[in-house]
């Protein structure tokens, strides 16, 4: 069965800092691109970043450019989104999503407040 | 980036009867390869979103047949042919022709 299980997220303070990881099984995880998506509360679905299956490519939407690192470790089948600089707007849930095979992780809900 | 413009954004639906949901992103999602990169999901309430139709009119794995997708160049369409209870959530068409992938704002349905 495949699943993909975010972990990490929680209550940050502005400026601060967290890093969620999503762990993968059920498929051969190192084969697939891999991309991080975000649904603020109520709200829709933004693509945030995704990274190629070795790791070699990366891209960011404009909102988190510089303040957000997508990684992957293959031999831990798993993913990650390091958020730095954090804003109020960064607020949402985060699904892991692998699109080549609609995969979707559950999500982590990070919330930025002071 | 590429705007996708869903209308409507709510559809209240007699069960049994058809509802259709319209995307129109701000340019074509046609690629050089041929296809077109225009996606629709449904995300339950509480769940995350999970696939419907790729690349404009192709079902995903599993879906039924009462989903359907059509369209070309910056007006697509997707029509359920019987809504049922089940069939209740958010509705979101995406494009990944380009980065940053974007979605439509959503179309909410729920049964009357």
């Amino acid at each position: 069965e495949v699943q993909l299980v975010e972990s990490g997220g929680g209550l940050v303070q502005p400026g601060g800092s967290l890093r969620l990881s999503c762990a993968a099984s059920g498929f051969t995880f190192s084969n697939y691109w891999m991309h991080w998506v975000r649904q603020a509360p109520g709200k829709g679905l933004v693509w945030v970043s995704r990274i190629k299956s070795d790791g070699s490519s990366t891209s960011y939407a404009d909102s988190v450019k510089g303040r957000f690192t997508i990684s992957r470790d293959n031999a831990k089948s798993t993913l990650y989104l390091q958020m730095n600089s954090l804003r109020a707007e960064d607020t949402a849930v985060y699904y892991c999503y692998g699109p080549e095979l609609d995969y979707w992780g559950q999500g982590t809900l990070v919330t930025v407040s002071s | 980036d590429v705007v996708m413009t869903q209308s409507p954004l709510s559809l209240s639906v007699t069960p049994g009867q058809p509802a259709s949901i319209s995307c129109k992103p701000s340019q074509s999602l046609l690629h050089s390869d041929g296809k077109t990169y225009l996606y629709w999901f449904l995300q339950k309430p509480g769940q995350p979103p999970h696939l419907l139709i790729y690349e404009v009119s192709n079902r995903f794995s599993g879906v039924p047949d009462k989903f359907s997708g059509s369209g070309s160049g910056t007006d697509f369409t997707l029509k359920i042919s019987r809504v049922e209870a089940e069939d209740v959530g958010v509705y979101f068409c995406m494009q990944s022709i380009q980065l940053p992938w974007t979605f439509g704002q959503g179309t909410e349905v729920e049964i009357k």
